[in-house]
């Protein structure tokens, strides 16, 4: 089976402007979370959605960042406009319903300038 | 709140020597404890996982866990150490505050394997 899909898997912006990344989940996987990891720091979580709804999005840093989950399929996260605190590694991990174990992507590294 | 804590940043081993990567955590009942590896380029990959039962958790790769409640410990070990084994580790617990799912992640261990 296919795993987790993130693309790009760079993307480097100049302070300002505006990005999307996107995740692929396995398919089937209700469960769709993303995280992120700024240099030094530990992988954080920043929301999670069960098929198209925002089950938890606690760990959002503000509202410059946007995220959606179209029919319960692939999501985006949007960053707008991005800041260069935005700077590190998106993560998106899926898991079927009721179990713990997540498949992560390969994550997407974001660099703002 | 819920944290976990890895105390060693970096660790450099010899190929073929033994492994013991620390793990730490902070939760007044049994978590739910995972360990994940992340190699140059890679997405993170699950290891091994414990819930409950037996405290000795056989993973991929190899590597192996201990569960230890009286020292609130879940260390991740290798016998021997092979080169492939160069990456970043991560130990993470279920936060049970959160929605289903939300892992709470330490800050990384990096491994680095000498020839």
């Amino acid at each position: 089976e296919a795993g987790v899909t993130q693309f790009p898997s760079h993307s480097v912006i100049e302070k300002g402007q505006t990005v999307t990344l996107r995740c692929d989940p396995i398919s089937g996987h209700d469960n769709l979370y993303w995280y992120r990891r700024v240099m030094g720091k530990e992988i954080k979580f920043l929301l999670h959605f069960v098929k198209e709804s925002k089950q938890d999005e606690s760990g959002m840093p503000n509202n410059r960042f946007l995220a959606e989950r179209t029919g319960g399929t692939y999501s985006t996260l949007k960053v707008q406009p991005a800041e260069l605190e935005d700077s590190g590694v998106y993560f998106c991990a899926s898991s079927p319903q009721g179990y713990y174990g997540y498949t992560f992507g390969s994550g997407t590294r974001l660099t703002v300038v | 709140a819920q944290s976990v804590t890895q105390p060693d940043i970096h660790i450099t081993v010899s190929e073929g020597a033994s492994l013991e990567l620390r793990c730490n955590y902070s939760y007044g009942a049994t978590p739910y404890l995972f360990w994940y590896v992340q190699s140059p380029g890679q997405g993170l990959q699950l290891l091994l996982k414990y819930f409950s039962g037996d405290t000795l958790v056989q993973g991929i790769k190899g590597f192996e866990a201990e569960f230890k409640r009286s020292q609130s410990s879940f260390n991740l070990r290798k016998p021997s150490v092979h080169w492939s084994d160069a990456a970043e580790y991560f130990c993470a617990v279920l936060n049970y505050g959160g929605s289903q799912g939300n892992l709470i992640f330490g800050k990384g261990t990096k491994l680095s394997v000498k020839p």
